[in-house]
């Protein structure tokens, strides 16, 4: 089955500072590859994903790169602040909604104001 | 997004009891989910609820532990059976095929502490 492999485990960095995690996986097939925020005693929030046939996708601070040939994608997020603090979790699918989420460990992250 | 409720949003049970946890979506999806996550640690799924069907379970997960019910497109049921303090953790439901999409989203969760 799909693997997806996170890192860092931990982030630390200072307001302003920009923000890079990556993932790698190890199904060719996967084809949709989400980004979820969860705040300390909340829910998983998506607050990004790209699929397949785009290589970037970008929302504000937020984008996510994806290299196909390398099994990689990434999040990188800009300008970081206090409230951008949070665990991340990448994960991928093969095939489209009837088909489950392979998740990453998590990176936590923290934004030193 | 659609709305997603979980109850109930926490429990404290004793060891050899059963606690069900029900999720309800305000509009059909296509797919419901069943996850545990411990303190510090990523998502683990536990099987697809799948509607009119017997549930799809992970490996490490069985159904008589965790009996699913999916009576239609908007409810699902996850009860934890026998519970020992093994089982403290959250649970989160998760569902996609919203509105024809096929981003996944999460409920809130259920905190169980078993004693």
């Amino acid at each position: 089955g799909e693997n997806v492999e996170q890192h860092p485990s931990t982030l630390s960095v200072q307001e302003g500072d920009s923000a890079v995690i990556k993932c790698t996986y190890s199904d060719s097939a996967s084809n949709y590859f989400p980004w979820y925020k969860q705040e300390l005693g909340k829910r998983p929030q998506l607050i990004i994903d790209i699929r397949s046939n785009v290589g970037e996708k970008k929302d504000q601070r937020i984008a996510v790169t994806l290299n196909k040939t390398a099994k990689h994608f990434s999040l990188h997020i800009t300008e970081t602040q206090p409230e951008d603090s949070a665990v991340y979790f990448c994960a991928a699918r093969i095939g489209g909604s009837n088909y489950k989420l392979t998740f990453g460990k998590g990176t936590l992250l923290t934004v030193n104001p | 997004s659609a709305v997603i409720s979980q109850k109930p949003s926490r429990d404290i049970c004793q060891r050899g009891t059963s606690l069900t946890i029900q999720c309800q979506v305000d509009s059909q999806v296509t797919m419901m989910f069943w996850y545990r996550q411990q303190p510090g640690q990523s998502l683990t799924l536990i099987a697809t609820a799948n509607q009119g069907s017997e549930a799809t379970y992970e490996s490490g997960f069985v159904i008589d532990k965790f009996p699913i019910s999916r009576p239609n497109l908007t409810f699902s049921t996850l009860t934890v059976s026998n519970m020992s303090p093994e089982d403290s953790s959250i649970y989160l439901c998760s569902v996609s095929g919203l509105a024809g999409g096929d981003e996944q989203y999460f409920g809130p969760g259920t905190r169980l502490t078993v004693t």
